[in-house]
């Protein structure tokens, strides 16, 4: 049981070059979600799913697309990118989106445009 | 949405609990609070959540008041490895039922 497992971990991009981060998991779980990480700040949700086939902006969904086609795989692409979504981005799944429900986390992707 | 105000920072020496505060003071009766702690810059780590009753684990306890806006944190033996970022979360049906995490309270334990 890997829990939380996203790829790459390091990547530098140059500007409007596009690429996508993967992010699975193999505990079954319906939600999943990406965050951003921007230094000195918290977590920021970008986008999330509550199912495969289903999508939803989070707060800062510019610049990003996301798909479901699976329950284990939550990808996200960035289409042209640009030095402000240099950031560490975080894939996250929990079991549901109820409130009484913990999300775990992957490790991270550090992702620098120049 | 019921926001949480954390201390920025606190330091605990090692060895003794450590105690890290919350307010929540606009909580609404069906919301959660969560806590989770970042060390370095890994992935956030689910450490423990509640609704009204306090809670313990194998990593913390957590202590809710009656009247659920504030809560504390408790690390009963702190140890280096507990140095980290902790972030303590209200979770809400109004805001999607999503995490949004603040800026938390940076706790370093001191040798």
């Amino acid at each position: 049981n890997a829990g939380v497992t996203q790829t790459p971990k390091f990547q530098v991009l140059k500007t409007g070059q596009s690429m996508t981060l993967q992010c699975a998991q193999d505990m079954n779980h319906e939600y999943m979600s990406w965050y951003r990480q921007d230094p000195g700040m918290g977590l920021r949700l970008i986008h999330y799913s509550v199912g495969a086939g289903i999508t939803d902006q989070g707060e800062v969904p510019n610049g990003y697309n996301v798909s479901r086609s699976t329950t284990e795989d939550f990808p996200l692409r960035l289409l042209s990118a640009a030095p402000s979504q240099t950031s560490v981005y975080f894939c996250a799944s929990s079991y549901s989106i109820d409130l009484n429900t913990e999300a775990f986390f992957g490790q991270g992707t550090r992702l620098t445009v120049v | 949405d019921a926001k949480t105000t954390q201390p920025p920072s606190m330091d605990c020496a090692e060895g003794r609990a450590a105690n890290l505060p919350c307010n929540h003071s606009t909580i609404s009766g069906n919301e959660y609070v969560y806590w989770y702690r970042q060390i370095h810059s890994q992935g956030p780590q689910y450490i423990i959540h509640g609704l009204k009753n306090n809670e313990t684990n194998e990593m913390a306890s957590l202590i809710i008041t009656e009247d659920r806006k504030s809560s504390t944190l408790i690390l009963p033996h702190a140890t280096l490895r507990d140095t980290a970022v902790y972030y303590c979360i209200v979770r809400a049906s109004n805001t999607g039922n999503q995490f949004y995490f603040g800026t938390g309270t940076s706790l370093t334990v001191i040798p």
